[in-house]
């Protein structure tokens, strides 16, 4: 069964470095979505990204978030300088139709 | 802005009952409608997926939506201690596909 896969499972950072989460959404499906999951909180949207640029963003993606599909297959999300409150869960997931989303299993985010 | 809500347990249960899971929410542009089971440290995973009010059953999980009343909820029949996760309930605006997820419930399933 197809599914979505994240690198890494576990990034740990200092405070104030670049961090790239990478995500290999299902093959066929068209719509892309990063969302966040801070310890013992509700999992929280960040952005979707549709035909190559992004079609909706929440007020958590600022300009510190930028979104990427490099190529055919990676979806990846960059934070330009990660703040500790950016420790969390980052869950990708992707829709052929914009319906039924379909989560990755997630990279833990430390950032020291 | 608490948009969805949902009682977050603990819930236990006795193997081989039926459980139900139940959210609210205060969105009336929302149209569609999801229950994902989330274990400790995993991603969400899919459930169930409904359009507008109605009932929709795949095997022992049955989802209900009440437009109406702004009322989500999930049925699981003999319950299995494999059940024992956090579920989440999450609605979407038509021509939206931002999820708006709930706390979650924890449910447990005693053998």
């Amino acid at each position: 069964e197809p599914e979505v896969t994240q690198t890494p499972s576990h990034q740990v950072t200092q405070m104030g470095q670049e961090v790239i989460l990478r995500c290999v959404p299902i093959s066929n499906h068209l719509y892309f979505y990063w969302y966040r999951q801070i310890l013992g909180q509700k999992v929280e949207f960040l952005v979707s990204f549709y035909n190559n640029e992004i079609s909706e963003k929440s007020e958590i993606f600022d300009d510190q978030f930028s979104v990427e599909r490099p190529d055919g297959s990676n979806f990846t999300l960059k934070i330009r300088s990660t703040k500790l409150e950016d420790s969390a869960m980052y869950f990708c997931a992707s829709s052929s139709q914009g319906g039924e989303q379909f989560f990755g299993p997630g990279t833990r985010l430390t950032v020291l | 802005q608490k948009e969805v809500e949902q009682d977050p347990g603990p819930l236990s249960v006795p193997e081989g009952a039926i459980v139900s899971l139940n959210c609210t929410y205060s969105n009336s542009a929302f149209q569609y409608f999801m229950w994902y089971r989330q274990y400790s440290r995993k991603g969400p995973e899919l459930l169930m997926y409904t359009y507008s009010s109605g009932n929709k059953e795949d095997g022992r999980f049955t989802a209900q939506v009440d437009k109406s009343s702004k009322y989500i909820s999930l049925f699981i029949r003999d319950s299995q201690p494999s059940d024992s996760a956090t579920y989440l309930c999450a609605g979407a605006g038509a021509g939206s596909y931002q999820l708006t997820f709930g706390k979650g419930t924890k449910l447990s399933v005693i053998p």
